[in-house]
């Protein structure tokens, strides 16, 4: 089964500055998908990036990219100028098929989060 | 509003109590989810309804039922809740093939069982 690994429970950057939040995954599928969201106050699971395996090029939106390494099983997500409405729990997600699915079933299987602060 | 509508937005319920959550999508999925998110664990994957085919997951205790009576609509009836059921439910659609983006998700139920 796969496994996704947040180490950083809680982050602090000041505003303006550059954040990096770390997640690993266990995995021994070739071809798969991974995601960050963002879950702000308000609850809502916010999609923020995407990031397919076969693709070698990082993935980047706007003020947020990402370091894949497929090698090291890594996927960092950047935050580039930080902004008071970044703070949120942010989560990383690995999209696999379910192993007790007999059809083409997937699941998105996600880390515990890491709660990111902005200092004004 | 991204699409994904939960309701209640808040519910209180004892453990002899019968409820029902409901989830509607508007975005022409074809795959709908029920996660469970519980304090200090990552969310948990309940049921899966893909391709209108139910996708059982064993760990998920009885007194769970999920319906889903067409893709847009997904429940999620309650009977005899414990304490440690108390959770965030969220709901959520996506296309079944793999790789067409990430899940919507609706902003959850909060369910406390007293």
């Amino acid at each position: 089964a796969q496994t996704v690994t947040q180490s950083q429970p809680e982050m602090s950057v000041q505003e303006a500055e550059t954040v990096t939040l770390s997640c690993t995954y266990d995995t021994s599928e070739s071809d798969y998908y991974l995601f960050w969201y963002k879950q702000p106050p308000s609850r809502q699971m916010i999609l923020v990036i995407r990031q397919e395996a076969y693709k070698q090029q990082n993935a980047t939106e706007n003020r947020f990219s990402v370091n894949f390494q497929k090698a090291a099983k890594s996927f960092s997500l950047k935050i580039s100028d930080s902004q008071l409405g970044d703070a949120a729990m942010y989560f990383c997600a690995y999209r696999s098929s379910l192993t007790y699915s007999g059809g083409g079933a997937d699941g998105l299987t996600f880390g515990k989060g890491t709660h990111l602060i902005i200092q004004p | 509003e991204t699409g994904v509508t939960q309701t209640p937005r808040h519910l209180v319920m004892g453990m002899t109590n019968k409820k029902s959550l409901k989830c509607e999508q508007h975005l022409g999925h074809n795959a709908m989810y029920w996660y469970k998110q519980s304090a200090k664990k990552p969310l948990e994957l309940m049921f899966v309804y893909s391709l209108e085919e139910r996708v059982e997951n064993n760990s998920v205790p009885s007194r769970f039922s999920p319906e889903c009576p067409n893709s847009s609509h997904l429940f999620l009836h309650l009977h005899t809740l414990q304490p440690e059921d108390s959770a965030l439910y969220l709901c959520a659609s996506s296309q079944v093939e793999r790789g067409r983006g990430g899940y919507t998700f609706g902003s959850g139920t909060r369910l406390t069982v007293v």
